[in-house]
């Protein structure tokens, strides 16, 4: 099946910096890729939708400028987490989908997710 | 707006008991419902779906029927096996503008022994 990598798998920072997390789908064009953040315990949240080319769509309640989201091609997307606070810390994970023509449903397929923890 | 609720966990079984996991959703519309699984150290991945009422998504044991009257998407395994144990994901999609975009819910942890 499709593979979703994602980079780094975990990573600690000091507060007040910035850490930039990668999301590539290996073995396919993703022209979609959404980002979500799971809390512990609790479900994933959708943070945002990412369409190679064009500006990402944030879910309501979710900082543009502090989540920053590029995706400059069909296999790259990555969130950049801006002036990290311990509140930021989490899971984030990534899937990636490929649009079909019919315009139906295509199956997201996941990365094994980043955790943050920002001290 | 969407919801989805599983039933809370850990789930915790011995080799070849009988698995339900509750799924109820709450969606204006027809959702697309889903059931992804997590292992250890892996990624979410897709274990059955169902786009319509009555649909039964099934896939290596694992059965869901898409009950409209009910908004349920309970999973349900006959015989489960130590290699089941994982995180068990509901989800549901709108479709429409919302296409692609998935609701979950909270996660059931299900650890079988042998």
């Amino acid at each position: 099946g499709a593979v979703v990598s994602q980079h780094p798998s975990w990573v600690i920072c000091k507060s007040g910096t910035s850490v930039k997390i990668e999301c590539r789908s290996l073995d396919f064009q993703a022209t979609t890729m959404f980002w979500y953040r799971q809390f512990p315990k609790q479900s994933l949240m959708l943070m945002a939708t990412s369409n190679e080319g064009s500006k990402a769509t944030y879910e309501q309640g979710v900082e543009k400028d502090k989540f920053l989201i590029n995706h400059a091609s069909l296999t790259l997307s990555t969130l950049t987490v801006t002036s990290a606070h311990p509140e930021d810390s989490s899971f984030y994970i990534c899937s990636a989908s490929v649009s079909s023509l019919r315009g139906v449903y295509n199956e997201q397929f996941f990365g094994p997710g980043t955790r943050l923890t920002v001290l | 707006g969407n919801s989805v609720t599983q039933m809370e966990g850990p789930v915790t079984l011995s080799e070849e008991a009988f698995l339900t996991i509750n799924c109820t959703y709450t969606a204006t519309g027809y959702p697309s419902l889903f059931w992804y699984v997590q292992y250890p150290g892996e990624g979410l991945q897709l274990l059955l779906k169902a786009t319509k009422a009555d649909d039964k998504g099934s896939n290596k044991g694992f059965e869901a029927t898409y009950r409209k009257e009910t908004t349920s998407f309970h999973l349900e395994k006959g015989s489960v096996q130590v290699s089941d144990s994982a995180v068990y994901f509901c989800a549901l999609n709108r479709g429409g503008t919302s296409y692609g975009k998935l609701t979950f819910g909270q996660g059931t942890i299900l650890t079988v022994h042998p």
